[in-house]
């Protein structure tokens, strides 16, 4: 089962724009990762968040996250052609009754970066 | 140094034969995770290893699939009489404590089921 969704499912942008990517997830996370994977690859992690923090930041990356509202967002400023790539969430959801489960990846997004 | 490796990259194989995939984790490692991911799909949560045990297997769709990993370092994901449905690429990440760390994964091996 996937428990993030991302939306849009793809996205298409000129390079210099920013991309904003966003994930719902549906239970109570410990915390939320995101991965990027190009085509034929393995996933790269990019980010972790907790599920105490409001925002962070890796260079051009920035993630937020509102747990009252079961959601995060990925920006990429500035992207590049080489940004191209599927990006996906993960969480890492807390059930009270076994403990933290492994990381649940949703369907990604498709960023498409025309130079 | 050294990221997670996956043998074969590519498998191709007929219905109904035994397939073996390796994954050799990041030296250090003691969690160890295997994933499965269709096309257009995110990766599907397969089974996790603490360091020689299965701490959780939920994922694996029936009982003809079976991973080992019996000194705590290289592990085998095992298919037997494979099923044109199980085309997909198979993942295997590792982590130097578990979920609350980021996943380090390989590039897959890529089963053709015919």
């Amino acid at each position: 089962s996937q428990q993030g969704e991302e939306d849009p499912q793809a996205l298409s942008i000129q390079e210099g724009e920013n991309a904003t990517m966003n994930c719902s997830y549906k239970t109570s996370i410990n915390n939320l990762q995101w991965y990027r994977q190009n085509s034929g690859r393995g996933l790269v992690h990019l980010i972790l968040i907790r599920s105490n923090e409001r925002e962070k930041h890796s260079g051009r990356l920035r993630v937020t996250l509102d747990t009252s509202k079961k959601s995060s967002s990925l920006l990429i400023t500035a992207s590049r052609a080489a940004d191209t790539a599927s990006y996906f969430c993960a969480t890492v959801s807390f059930l009270s009754n076994s403990g933290n489960t492994p990381l649940v990846f949703g369907k990604g997004t498709r960023l498409s970066v025309i130079a | 140094g050294a990221g997670v490796s996956q043998t074969p990259s590519n498998k191709v194989t007929e219905k109904g034969k035994y397939v073996e995939l390796r994954c050799d984790p990041i030296s250090g490692h003691t969690a160890l995770y295997w994933y499965r991911q269709s096309l257009g799909q995110g990766p599907e949560f397969l089974i996790y290893f603490q360091g020689t045990g299965a701490a959780d297997d939920s994922g694996l769709p029936n009982d003809r699939f079976f991973a080992v990993r019996p000194e705590g370092s290289v592990s085998t994901l095992k298919i037997q009489r494979t099923e044109r449905g199980d085309s997909a690429v198979y993942l295997c990440a590792s982590s130097p404590t578990g979920h609350v760390s980021p996943l380090h994964f390989g590039n897959g091996t890529r089963l053709t089921v015919t």
